[in-house]
């Protein structure tokens, strides 16, 4: 089964510093998308950043950077110079190609530190 | 309005009432989701349309009713719902086809009491 894992439930952060959240997946497939959303307590899903399995260049989205270890199924996500609108659950998705389904991890929830 | 809009914000039903949620998209998509979120558990896939068709149902119960008249409109009919259905639930919609991901909406909180 295709799974998504986020061990760290919870992560703290000083504010200007850097913070690394992890995810790792479970498939079969070779062709598929990554993506890591946030959730501020506004509850709308914003979506961070995207990256094809195909490409092995990391995706990079202002200071939002990803690590992604295709062999060992791990996506990674790395926000510099965090900032306190940062604060927010973060979910790691995984959607295998050709698929409309998304599976989410359970989210880590990112505290930043004033 | 732009993005995926839904309504109600939150909602507190009794087990024998019926009620509705409703999702509305003007983005284009033709993709249209229903997930449900509870605390400490992934999202849960329940309904997916594709060009006001249904293409999947993750065996959600059939208290669950959806309903989709068109590519911009979503709604999830409620009734006889149990306390265990609390949750939030999110819409989403997407491009069919186009792995550029969703675009969520607030969700609806939902209490069943």
């Amino acid at each position: 089964a295709q799974t998504v894992t986020q061990s760290q439930p919870e992560m703290s952060v000083q504010e200007a510093e850097t913070v690394t959240l992890s995810c790792t997946y479970d498939t079969s497939e070779s062709d598929y998308y990554l993506f890591w959303y946030k959730q501020p307590p506004s509850r709308q899903m914003i979506l961070v950043i995207r990256q094809e399995a195909y490409k092995q260049q990391n995706a990079t989205e202002n200071r939002f950077s990803v690590n992604f270890q295709k062999a060992a199924k791990s996506f990674s996500l790395k926000i510099s110079d965090s900032q306190l609108g940062d604060a927010a659950m973060y979910f790691c998705a995984y959607n295998p190609s050709g698929t409309y389904k998304y599976i989410f991890g359970t989210g880590t929830r990112l505290k930043v530190l004033a | 309005e732009t993005g995926v809009t839904q309504t109600p914000r939150h909602l507190v039903m009794g087990m024998t009432n019926k009620k509705s949620l409703k999702c509305e998209q003007h983005l284009g998509h033709n993709a249209m989701y229903w997930y449900k979120q509870s605390a400490k558990k992934p999202l849960e896939l329940m309904f997916v349309y594709n060009f006001k068709e249904q293409t999947e149902n993750n065996s959600v119960p059939s208290r669950f009713s959806p309903e989709c008249p068109n590519s911009s409109h979503l709604f999830l009919h409620l009734h006889t719902l149990q306390p265990e259905d609390s949750a939030l639930y999110l819409c989403a919609s997407s491009q069919a086809g186009i792995h550029y991901g969703y675009t969520f909406g607030s969700g609806t909180r939902l209490t069943v009491v």
